[in-house]
């Protein structure tokens, strides 16, 4: 079974400051894949980044970064230079990916609420 | 390039009626899937189609069944409503395999009264 911790339900940070979510994650799969959405009121899920299991490299995605410790199986999401549109829900998710092609369900955790204050 | 487009985006329903949902995917995207997002929660996956074919499900019960077209859109129909089954309906697409991107659409808001 999966599961994803999101410890924070809120944070605050002032605008063009740097901001991390963090995401603890617990899975027996062997290859698995690593997602950021970011959820405005609007209820839209929009995908920020992704980070596969066996990649080297952290994922980056403009102003995303993704710091993926996988000793420590945590995939932290880092927002630079937050921007007031940055404030919404955040979610981690995760999902199996096996060899032979098949990917399965996302499991999500609870959210963070990030709000970016002027 | 059309990302993936649900409809209606919000729908009343009575309690026992019969409501469905449709999701059309990103353009080149083969998979859907299906998610219930209750206010204040994560999304719960209810099951994926691939191939016209229900390839995996979560813990939903039968009133909740789908279908996909051989256009790779998709249906989610959920039968006899509950009040607890008032959420934001959310549809994923991604292509079948590892390593690829799932984008969701803008949900449908079900209301049961």
């Amino acid at each position: 079974a999966q599961k994803i911790t999101q410890t924070q339900p809120g944070m605050f940070v002032q605008e063009k400051e740097a901001v991390t979510l963090d995401c603890t994650y617990d899975t027996s799969d062997p290859s698995y894949g690593l997602f950021w959405y970011k959820q405005p009121s609007s209820g839209e899920m929009i995908f920020l980044i992704y980070q596969g299991s066996y990649d080297q490299q952290n994922a980056t995605e403009g102003r995303y970064s993704l710091n993926f410790q996988k000793a420590r199986k945590s995939a932290n999401l880092v927002i630079s230079a937050s921007q007031l549109g940055d404030s919404a829900m955040y979610f981690c998710a995760m999902r199996a990916e096996n060899s032979g092609g098949s990917n399965y369900k996302l499991t999500f955790g609870k959210g963070t609420l990030l709000t970016v204050n002027p | 390039d059309a990302g993936v487009t649900q409809s209606p985006t919000h729908l009343i329903k009575t309690r026992g009626q019969q409501v469905t949902l449709r999701c059309s995917p990103k353009s080149g995207h083969d998979t859907v899937s299906w998610y219930q997002q209750a206010l204040g929660q994560g999304p719960q996956f209810i099951f994926q189609y691939y191939e016209e074919e229900e390839r995996q499900r979560g813990n939903f019960p039968d009133r909740f069944s789908g279908h996909q077209f051989p256009n790779y859109s998709s249906e989610l129909n959920v039968n006899a409503l509950l009040l607890g089954d008032s959420a934001l309906y959310l549809c994923a697409s991604s292509l079948m395999g590892p390593g690829t991107e799932a984008f969701f659409g803008q949900g449908t808001r079900l209301t049961v009264v």
